[in-house]
């Protein structure tokens, strides 16, 4: 059964002060990675997928790596509007398996 | 529709009463999912579609949840006999992709409580 644990389950940040987020997985035959963003009462919203061990995808302060075993997520430089949770998904065949994701709070 | 439009957005139903729950996908998706979400957990996959053929339902916890997408487009996700422990938030995804995933465009939720 595919397994995807995050950490940490919340993360407090200041402005400014980079962190990152893990996302580690066991999955069967993986045929993507995801990193999903979520704001509260919303629908998660997609960021990047990776496919391959050492891609790297980066978009604004946000950039995902993907190892054999495990993703990170780094925040750098984050402002206030970058909090929200964060979900990481693995696909093996036609769906999606999400972890439970890390709350970030970044404070200005 | 702009995204993925969810119907109700919310529902109170008493326990026992069946519910259906509405989704229309963005135009043109080929791919349907439904997951469910409790607070402070991620999406768990209930059932999907490609086309109005329903290709995994494997994530239904049991016979009295069921999903149909008869045209290919609209899809409804139906309760029977509700009981407590299916409150949860239902969301809808589509995808452009007929095969594999790709990316995910999620609705707002439909939010089920169950009396």
């Amino acid at each position: 059964e595919d397994q995807v644990t995050q950490s940490p389950e919340a993360l407090r940040l200041q402005e400014g002060e980079s962190s990152s987020l893990n996302c580690s997985y066991t999955v069967s035959g993986l045929r993507g990675l995801f990193w999903y963003r979520q704001d509260p009462g919303k629908g998660p919203e997609f960021l990047f997928t990776l496919y391959s061990a050492g891609e790297e995808k980066e978009k604004e302060r946000l950039k995902a790596t993907l190892t054999k075993k495990e993703s990170f997520l780094h925040i750098t430089a984050p402002k206030p509007e970058d909090s929200a949770t964060y979900l990481c998904a693995v696909q093996a065949m036609d769906k999606l398996s999400f972890g439970a994701g890390t709350t970030v709070t970044v404070r200005a | 529709g702009a995204g993925v439009s969810q119907s109700p957005r919310y529902k109170v139903t008493k326990r026992g009463q069946d519910v259906a729950l509405r989704c229309d996908p963005i135009s043109g998706h080929v791919s349907l999912y439904w997951y469910r979400q409790a607070l402070g957990q991620g999406p768990e996959f209930l059932t999907y579609f490609n086309y109005e053929a329903q290709q995994d339902k494997s994530g239904l916890p049991n016979d009295r949840f069921s999903a149909e997408r008869p045209e290919g487009s609209i899809s409804t996700l139906t309760i029977q006999r509700t009981e407590q422990r299916d409150s949860a938030m239902y969301r809808c995804a589509s995808s452009l992709a007929g095969q594999g995933v790709g990316e995910l465009f999620f609705g707002e939720g439909s939010r089920l409580t169950v009396l």
